[in-house]
């Protein structure tokens, strides 16, 4: 099955700092996307990176994907404190009717 | 803005009991899907419900766990003789169309299985 799998599994920075996290996957993906998740809350979409894009953009948001590697990268620029939270990828199975969450990356943003 | 609900918040019950979680997706939206996150651990997969059926399901989603979606607006999840490692957090998603790949997620329900 596929599976996103990130490191760091925690990271540290002062706020105004970027953040960086990354995603290894193991099969082919027509997509890979990155959801965040506040403590003990919901997920919310971050991002949607098609596996024909190379990077792409959304606010301080900056996502690349590279196939030939399998793996993602999430970059937070000029981060705050309210970036506080965890990162997680996620890619569909080939039909399309199951995500799979990767473990995630733990992100404190000091202020 | 639309958002997907769910309820209860938190939900403890004894070991053996039956429970059912509820969510309310997305109206316009035409799939379902629940997820369980063991306190610490990574955001799982259970089940996938379209046009009234299951179209996917995990090894986790075994014959204790079944999904419905009784009056067109409400999606649930039944456990039904809840075990102590089936305590953890349920997140209920939805999904617009085919082509749109982003899931819309509830604020999850915490069950706590004593």
């Amino acid at each position: 099955s596929q599976q996103g799998e990130e490191d760091p599994q925690a990271l540290s920075i002062q706020e105004g700092e970027n953040a960086t996290m990354n995603c290894s996957y193991k099969t082919s993906i027509n997509n890979l996307q990155w959801y965040r998740q506040n403590s003990g809350r919901g997920l919310v979409h971050l991002i949607l990176i098609r596996s024909n894009e190379r990077e792409k953009h959304s606010g301080r948001l900056r996502v690349t994907l590279d196939t030939s590697k399998k793996s993602s990268s999430l970059l937070i620029t000029a981060s705050r404190a309210a970036d506080t939270a965890s990162y997680f990828c996620a890619t569909y199975n080939n039909a399309g009717n199951m995500l799979t969450f990767g473990g995630g990356t733990r992100l404190m943003v000091k202020p | 803005e639309p958002e997907v609900t769910q309820t209860p918040s938190h939900q403890v019950t004894q070991m053996g009991q039956e429970v059912i979680l509820r969510c309310v997706p997305i109206s316009n939206h035409l799939y379902f899907y629940w997820y369980r996150q063991i306190l610490g651990q990574k955001v799982e997969f259970l089940v996938s419900f379209y046009n009234n059926e299951i179209s996917e399901k995990s090894e986790i989603f075994d014959d204790q766990f079944s999904v419905e979606r009784p009056d067109g607006s409400n999606f649930t999840l039944k456990i039904r003789s809840t075990k102590l490692e089936d305590s953890a957090m349920y997140f209920c998603a939805s999904r617009g169309t085919r082509n749109n790949d982003e899931q819309f997620f509830g604020p999850g329900t915490r069950l706590t299985v004593l």
